[in-house]
């Protein structure tokens, strides 16, 4: 079974379109997480999520949005996309068990995002 | 603010020879968790080794070991007997213990890691 799922997972697009990838998570985890990866593999949180707070990186643009239906799934929208939008997508996901134990992060198999 | 460093971009070594990686970050924190990932060709992102600030004892994950030294600043992950399956990008990352359920991850640049027949 697959822990953290992502759809589609590549995406070819026209830069001023509006897109979604879909992240679902059938660990039962309280928290999710969006990454972005750029072409130098560098790897940049853009949003964690619960169900009691949605911590945005400040640096994220506001054509990016989180969406979560339920607790099991967080979806990226991206409104008017841009060229610098090519990146590669990631969905974590980790269980909230409290402020003394780690918590390991799940990921998805990633989205490569192609603006054209 | 945490950083992490990883001054290696690339790594080359015949394999079932010992690579070592390093690491090392910058944090106020006294308390906090390190790790190593694994992003292979495919792109999953595969956690390797993790290790508590608070624990002395080296983490072991059977070929994976780590060197912490927490005075240093220091975490590097030494591969033995190196396979050619062990082909990959390696990220070191840092997690202080979260405030409310901000758990996020700060990431160092990468080593690609390149073993050879």
């Amino acid at each position: 079974d697959t822990a953290v799922s992502q759809t589609p997972k590549y995406l070819v697009t026209q830069m001023g379109n509006d897109k979604s990838i879909k992240c679902e998570q059938n660990l039962g985890h309280d928290t999710m997480y969006w990454y972005k990866q750029d072409s130098k593999k560098f790897l940049k949180i853009m949003f964690s999520y619960n169900n009691k707070e949605l911590i945005i990186n400040e640096t994220v643009p506001n054509r990016f949005s989180p969406k979560s239906p339920d607790k099991a799934h967080l979806n990226l929208h991206i409104n008017s996309l841009e060229l610098g939008d090519s990146a590669v997508y990631f969905c974590a996901s980790s269980q909230d068990v409290g402020t003394a134990t780690y918590n390991e992060q799940f990921f998805g198999p990633g989205t490569r995002l192609t603006v054209l | 603010a945490q950083t992490v460093t990883q001054s290696q971009p690339e790594m080359s070594v015949q394999e079932a020879e010992t690579v070592t990686l390093s690491c090392t970050y910058d944090t106020s924190e006294s308390n906090y968790y390190l790790f190593w990932y694994k992003q292979p060709p495919s792109r999953q992102m595969i956690l390797v080794i993790r290790q508590e600030a608070y624990k002395q004892q080296n983490a072991t994950e059977n070929r994976f070991s780590v060197n912490f030294q927490k005075a240093a600043k220091s975490f590097s992950l030494k591969i033995s007997d190196s396979q050619l399956g062990d082909t990959a990008m390696y990220f070191c990352a840092f997690m202080k213990p979260p405030l409310g359920s901000n758990y996020q991850l700060i990431w160092g640049a990468g080593t690609k890691l390149i073993i050879k027949p």
